[in-house]
């Protein structure tokens, strides 16, 4: 069974709509995360969240909001697409906190977005 | 804001050859140094990592890492063709933070 559920999988949207991407991990974790990649940049960081609470932002941009409802659920949601949006956005967790020395992530998936 | 580069981008070597990736960082203070492996298509993997100086053997793989010179690398030992896929070095942020800084990857082809 996948530990990291990320829907959907695929998704078009058109240039000025608003999406939401969902992920959930069933690992137990306490700390989750966003990273985007796509052929122009590298796995890049956007968000960590722990039990709940934002730890880091990276992501210039007010377009994108992280949502979490519960500590294994982090949604993220995107408002104004550009086609400049169009990529693969991985959910992630750890166990815990860095600086116990838990640094492993475990990435779900992926949802493919393409901007029209 | 810590830097990480990796080399070479590609990678093609034959069936059961050794293979060396590498990585440069910016920071020392850094304390989680790591690689990753992502086949097509699917989500990185964490393969191996390292917290301090020297080296550390996981059946073919081995990771070294020298602070010092700012360098750590990845060597696969007698590569098979399951191994080609692109391979990413992390490492963490100094101060704290929840980061990982993840290089533009290495892809690897081992050809049967």
């Amino acid at each position: 069974d996948p530990k990291i559920i990320q829907k959907p999988k695929y998704l078009v949207a058109v240039t000025g709509s608003e999406k939401i991407l969902i992920c959930e991990q069933y690992l137990g974790h306490n700390a989750m995360y966003w990273y985007r990649q796509s052929a122009k940049k590298p796995l890049e960081f956007m968000f960590s969240y722990s039990y709940q609470k934002l730890m880091d932002n990276q992501t210039a941009s007010s377009r994108f909001q992280p949502q979490s409802s519960k500590k294994n659920h982090l949604d993220l949601q995107i408002t104004a697409l550009k086609p400049d949006d169009s990529a693969t956005y991985f959910c992630a967790s750890s166990q815990d906190l860095p600086g116990l020395g838990r640094y492993e992530q475990y990435f779900g998936p992926g949802t493919r977005l393409t901007v029209l | 804001q810590q830097k990480v580069q990796q080399s070479p981008e590609s990678l093609i070597v034959p069936e059961g050859a050794m293979t060396s990736l590498n990585c440069t960082f910016s920071d020392s203070a850094s304390q989680y140094f790591a690689w990753y492996r992502q086949h097509s298509g699917k989500a990185p993997k964490a393969l191996m990592s390292i917290f301090s100086n020297g080296e550390k053997e996981e059946g073919r793989f081995t990771i070294h890492l020298n602070k010092a010179s700012l360098h750590f690398s990845l060597h696969i030992r007698d590569s098979q063709p399951s191994d080609s896929a692109l391979y990413l070095c992390a490492v963490s942020l100094s101060s704290g933070s929840w980061q990982l800084i993840f290089g533009s990857g290495t892809q690897l082809t081992v050809m049967p």
